[in-house]
C-alpha cells in the first residue's frame, strides 16, 4: 500500500512569491492535514480537509489556504511568502471516522520550503 | 483547546525502558491520545493511540490513567534506532484542532 506522497520534495522560492504543495492520501482516506513544522519546533495545524471541504483551520494568515479535490488529494497554497514561512510543510491523512478526530494520521515526509 | 506538555529532551541506554508523559489537563470527553516518532527529514510514524487504560502493541505500551490528564508511553528494551522525536497528540474540543505536544528529543546511548 503507498503511502501519503508529497510533492515537491523541496521548494525555493523569494519572498512575495506565491508556493503550492501538493498530497496524496492513502487510497481510502478521505480526511487530509496539513501542518508547518519550522526547524526545531514541533507541529503546528493549518488545515483540515474531509471529503473535499475544508473543516477546519489552525492559528494562520488567510494567505495559507488550500483545497481539497474530488479524488482526496490536496494542495496548500501559501501567498505573498515571508521569509518566516520558511519551514517542513507536512501533509498526514486518515479515514474518515467521527470527523476523522480518532482516526490515526498518517504522515508523508513533507516539502521542505525555503525563502530567500 | 487541549494544550500538551511533554519533556525537552530525556536520555536513555540501551536496553532500558524509556517512559514519556504527556500531560493534557484539558482532554475532551471523546479524545483519544497519540503517539508518533519522528527522525529527521522525516515525517511523523504512528506509534500506538489510546483512549483509557492501557494499550499495548508490538512496539510500545501506553499508559493512560483514569482521569485521562495525561498520559505515558513506554518502551521496552530500546535500541540507538529509538533515537528520535517523540509526540504525543490529542484533539481540540468541540471543533477537531489537532494539538501536537513540543516533541521530547530521546537519545538513546550504547
Amino acid at each position: 500500500e503507498a503511502g501519503v506522497t508529497q510533492s515537491p520534495t523541496h521548494l525555493i522560492k523569494t519572498r512575495g512569491q506565491q508556493a503550492t504543495l501538493r498530497c496524496s492520501p492513502i487510497s481510502g482516506h478521505t480526511s487530509v492535514y496539513w501542518y508547518q513544522q519550522a526547524l526545531g519546533l514541533g507541529l503546528q495545524f493549518l488545515l483540515w480537509y474531509d471529503e473535499g471541504e475544508e473543516r477546519n483551520r489552525g492559528n494562520f494568515p488567510p494567505r495559507f489556504s488550500g483545497r481539497q479535490f474530488p479524488n482526496y488529494s490536496s494542495e496548500l497554497n501559501v501567498n505573498a511568502l515571508e521569509l518566516e514561512d520558511s519551514a517542513l510543510y507536512l501533509c498526514a491523512s486518515s479515514l474518515s471516522g467521527q470527523g476523522g478526530r480518532n482516526q490515526p494520521q498518517h504522515f508523508g515526509d513533507g516539502t521542505r520550503l525555503s525563502i530567500l | 483547546l487541549a494544550k500538551t506538555t511533554q519533556p525537552i529532551s530525556m536520555d536513555s541506554y540501551e536496553g532500558q525502558e524509556v517512559n514519556i508523559t504527556c500531560s493534557h489537563n484539558n482532554i475532551a470527553t471523546n479524545d483519544y491520545i497519540t503517539w508518533y516518532q519522528q527522525f529527521p527529514s522525516q515525517g511523523p510514524r504512528f506509534i500506538i493511540q489510546g483512549y483509557k487504560t492501557k494499550v499495548t502493541n508490538e512496539v510500545a505500551s501506553l499508559f493512560i490513567p483514569a482521569d485521562r490528564k495525561s498520559s505515558t508511553l513506554s518502551l521496552p528494551r530500546v535500541s540507538l534506532s529509538d533515537t528520535a522525536v517523540y509526540y504525543c497528540l490529542v484533539g481540540g474540543g468541540g471543533s477537531y484542532i489537532p494539538t501536537f505536544g513540543r516533541g521530547t528529543s530521546l537519545i538513546v546511548h550504547p
